[in-house]
């Protein structure tokens, strides 16, 4: 158990639709990074916040959006699905923002469609 | 920018064997952060070794240890003694100090034969 929880683990959804994943990073950790992983693709770096402010920007659709709130959990909205944005979703998180392993989270399977 | 490769798509492996995953990188930092982790069909990202650029000694955590050669660009993972719960796609990855974004590579499936 890495520590980083991921609601839902699956999600099925039709085109068009708007969902949002949600995350918990592991205690003490300031960090989370939102990665998906598709098969075409492989594992791609989306957004990463550390403690409420965006960070850097991987290749991150402008469909998509994320924030991290007070608490440190994190929200990952994707609107206007399309049927290639079924994925895996992975969230990860880190103690500071630079150098350390990124402990990830089991993800969403977003399924569309 | 940052490159990880991977060479090997599949492997197979006699249980209780060793096994060598290859991954060689490219990045033009000095100082990195180089990490292995294993995907098993679960799915799930599960986070195994880190090897820092400065560290003068190869991480090793219990049946897993990196080979980092430095100047070859290498960070190949060993497993010692390899189990039926190893059989898992494995990804090695770098992140360059400074840096937020994490550069995978493709990936090898890794399959333990009994």
């Amino acid at each position: 158990d890495s520590g980083v929880t991921q609601t839902p683990k699956h999600l099925i959804t039709a085109t068009g639709q708007r969902v949002t994943l949600r995350c918990s990073p592991r205690s003490g950790d300031l960090s989370v990074y939102w990665y998906q992983q598709s098969l075409d693709q492989g594992l791609q770096f989306l957004i990463q916040y550390y403690n409420g402010e965006e960070r850097a920007k991987g290749n991150i659709l402008e469909r998509f959006s994320a924030q991290q709130f007070p608490d440190l959990h994190s929200e990952l909205n994707l609107s206007s699905l399309e049927l290639g944005d079924s994925a895996l979703y992975f969230c990860a998180s880190s103690v500071t923002d630079r150098g350390q392993p990124q402990h990830f989270g089991d993800g969403t399977r977003l399924s569309i469609l | 920018a940052q490159k990880i490769t991977q060479t090997q798509p599949g492997m197979f492996v006699q249980e209780k064997e060793a096994v060598t995953l290859d991954c060689t990188y490219d990045t033009s930092d000095q100082s990195y952060g180089l990490f292995w982790y294993k995907q098993p069909s679960s799915g799930e990202m599960i986070f195994l070794i880190y090897q820092g650029s400065y560290d003068e000694q190869n991480a090793t955590e219990g049946r897993y240890s990196l080979n980092f050669q430095k100047a070859r660009k290498s960070a190949n993972l060993v497993i010692s003694a390899s189990q039926l719960g190893d059989s898992a796609m494995y990804f090695c990855a770098i992140l360059p100090r400074g840096y937020q974004k994490v550069t995978f590579g493709t990936g090898t499936k890794l399959q333990v034969i009994p």
